[in-house]
């Protein structure tokens, strides 16, 4: 079964850190760009960050650039994203997702994991 | 960066068909790709490439795009079809760029 799983989020003071993993399983997890995408409660999805195949490859949000790294190791089929610097409006629920070359639409999806960020 | 507009709300009936708008410049020319959300599960693709159904979604889904409007229409809608659905395009900046999302109601 093709499955991604977040994991590693909670409750984080401003200024702080959190690394989410997203685990995946059933595919052929380096063939694929992966996102992740999060949901400020109430609100609507944004857009994150973007990684390649090889991991070559990264862009990012204004909104994260500079604070957030992504990253994966395909040996573990396990995508990352290294958060700092966290401020309130990175409140949110985080997905990951499997981006499907070339039209570039999110084809598989984690149930997300959620990150508070508050002191 | 390229704006995607939707509708907050969409209600109807029990087994008549919703339609979903997602607006945009020359949308048309792009490909939009639609998702639905549910709280607590994982978001699922229904529609890609403005019209085509992934496997395992009902041919009740449908989706069309032209001029500066992108529709997902839902037939015979269900109480299983309430969802928040948002439409997706990839632009440059951001790489993906969603609406704003639908709360579809079937009541």
């Amino acid at each position: 079964e093709v499955q991604l799983v977040e994991s590693g989020g909670g409750l984080v003071q401003p200024g702080g850190s959190r690394r989410l993993s997203c685990a995946a399983s059933g595919f052929s997890f380096s063939d694929h760009w992966m996102y992740w995408v999060r949901q400020a409660s109430g609100k609507g999805l944004i857009w994150v960050s973007r990684i390649s195949g090889d991991g070559g490859a990264t862009s990012y949000a204004d909104s994260v650039k500079g604070r957030f790294t992504i990253s994966r190791d395909n040996a573990k089929n396990t995508l990352y994203l290294e958060m700092n610097s966290l401020r309130a409006e990175d409140t949110a629920l985080y997905f990951c997702a499997r981006v499907q070359a070339y039209y570039y639409y999110m084809d598989v999806w984690g149930k997300g994991t959620t990150v508070t960020v508050s002191s | 960066s390229f704006e995607l507009t939707q509708p907050l709300s969409v209600s109807v009936a029990p087994g008549q068909t919703a339609r979903i708008i997602c607006e945009g410049n020359n949308i048309g020319d792009k490909n939009v790709h639609w998702y639905q959300l549910k709280p607590g599960q994982a978001p699922v693709l229904v529609i890609y490439r403005d019209d085509r159904r992934p496997s395992g979604i009902p041919e009740r889904f449908s989706g069309s795009n032209s001029g500066n409007t992108a529709t997902l229409t839902i037939s015979r809608a269900q109480g299983g079809d309430e969802a928040d659905y948002y439409c997706q395009v990839w632009d440059i900046n951001p790489t993906a760029v969603f609406g704003g999302g639908t709360k579809l109601t079937v009541l």
